[in-house]
């Protein structure tokens, strides 16, 4: 799996929009990015993913840039129950591959 | 909505002791998976398993590990002699239908301490 490159932590107030970016300049035409994050004291959990288009789901959405070598993914709404550590992922194939992500801190 | 279920959600083993860890995959899912996180660092891939055989592994998974699926909906994770830095959470993960791209679905894990 590709390399992808995030800030360690982040902040934001709780009922603001959440910008999280994502470098991967590294990318190939068939990687897929994928995001998971994972909440305290429990396993990682699927929040997005996608290829070329911007997609949204119940969650999040998803922005890519147009060379792919960056993205963001959006939480429009955040609330305390979005504190975690986000993971950026670039998959071609079955098993993903974790790095270190983004901890994201909600300020109440 | 389907779950990833895992058993126990603690377990506590003495050096040198023979642990199994359980799962239950979600039911139509087709790949199977087991990663562990050690306290303070990052998720690990240990192995994949499709068709009744490992399709992955990471260098993590020595000869130590073994997986199987004994029936129609269990998963488990062996680790034959256990070592103190075996100490983690271990998660399971499944996906499905086929599709290389599918999410994969985690359970909340078990936390192994070995003594």
């Amino acid at each position: 799996d590709a390399k992808t490159t995030q800030p360690n932590s982040m902040e934001s107030n709780e009922e603001e929009p959440v910008h999280l970016p994502c470098n991967h300049s590294t990318i190939s035409g068939t990687d897929y990015i994928h995001w998971y994050r994972q909440l305290p004291s429990q396993g990682p959990e699927y929040v997005i993913h996608g290829l070329t288009s911007n997609v949204n789901n119940r969650m999040a959405s998803l922005a890519i840039a147009e060379d792919r070598k960056s993205s963001t993914l959006i939480l429009h709404r955040a609330t305390l129950r979005d504190a975690a550590v986000y993971y950026c992922i670039l998959r071609d194939g079955n098993k993903i591959i974790f790095g270190k992500g983004t901890r994201l801190h909600i300020l109440p | 909505e389907p779950e990833v279920t895992q058993t126990p959600s603690h377990q506590v083993t003495q050096m040198g002791q023979e642990v199994i860890l359980r799962c239950v995959p979600i039911s139509n899912h087709l790949y199977f998976y087991w990663y562990r996180q050690i306290l303070g660092q990052k998720v690990e891939f240990l192995v994949s398993f499709y068709n009744n055989e490992i399709s992955e592994k990471s260098e993590i998974f020595d000869d130590q590990f073994s997986v199987e699926r004994p029936d129609g909906s269990n998963f488990t994770l062996k680790i034959r002699s256990t070592k103190l830095e075996d100490s983690a959470m271990y998660f399971c993960a499944s996906n499905g239908a086929g599709t290389p791209n599918s999410p994969l679905h985690f359970g909340n894990g078990t936390r192994l301490t070995v003594t």
